[in-house]
């Protein structure tokens, strides 16, 4: 499957604590992007990279909030002393470097239960 | 800014009916615009898109979308639904040049038998 794959699947963690999840977007696809949807919401941007770099930073991605993306391959979403509020589904999604308007392929997500 | 807004968070519809779901937009400057479909526990797969050119777009699974620059609308369209197309759709529009899409806050379809 060459699709853009995200782990873990599901997380359940105390409030305080600190969680990463990965995403691994298509191989070709040098853009990567994090959403996050709450229940009953569609996704809301998050960040976005093009290669290694990151070129955009939402407002709802407080301090506790830092994604990476070294050498310009997977990404990983670290929270830090996470809150309830903070349980959401993280998607990411990648989409090739080509004019404006690209369709974003989505990952299946990570659930974060935070308790 | 731009946002978007999808009218209907639930349409109810039985099975071989057509059905509607309404998506509107608001931006001050040109837009594309996209429907996702999200399955449960799965992630989000385009249905269609619409760049430029014409505005009534096809897009998988029977599924068209029409845009209506008057009316800033993209409304998603299938003459005839099945069970397997219960699941949730959400609108998204994106800007030129940049990147990061505006989703609205979907539409449960629930196809009855």
């Amino acid at each position: 499957d060459t699709g853009v794959s995200q782990n873990p699947r599901h997380k359940i963690t105390k409030r305080g604590q600190n969680v990463t999840f990965r995403c691994d977007p298509i191989s070709e696809h040098n853009r990567l992007y994090w959403y996050r949807q709450t229940l009953g919401q569609g996704p809301e941007f998050l960040t976005y990279f093009q290669n290694e770099a990151q070129l955009e930073k939402s407002r709802l991605l407080s301090d506790r909030f830092s994604a990476e993306r070294p050498k310009g391959s997977f990404s990983t979403l670290e929270i830090q002393r996470t809150e309830q509020g903070d349980s959401a589904m993280y998607l990411c999604a990648s989409s090739p470097q080509r004019l404006s308007g690209n369709e974003q392929f989505f990952g299946p997500g990570t659930r974060l239960t935070v308790l | 800014a731009q946002s978007v807004t999808q009218l209907d968070s639930q349409v109810p519809v039985f099975e071989e009916a057509p059905v509607e779901l309404r998506c509107n937009y608001s931006s001050s400057v040109s837009v594309y615009l996209f429907w996702y479909v999200q399955y449960p526990n799965q992630g989000l797969q385009l249905l269609l898109k619409y760049l430029s050119g014409s505005t009534l777009v096809k897009g998988i699974n029977g599924f068209e979308a029409e845009f209506n620059k008057s009316q800033t609308s993209f409304h998603l369209r299938k003459p005839s639904v099945h069970i397997s197309d219960t699941a949730e759709y959400f609108c998204a529009v994106s800007v030129y040049n940049f990147n990061k899409f505006y989703f609205g806050s979907g539409t449960k379809l629930n196809v009855k038998p």
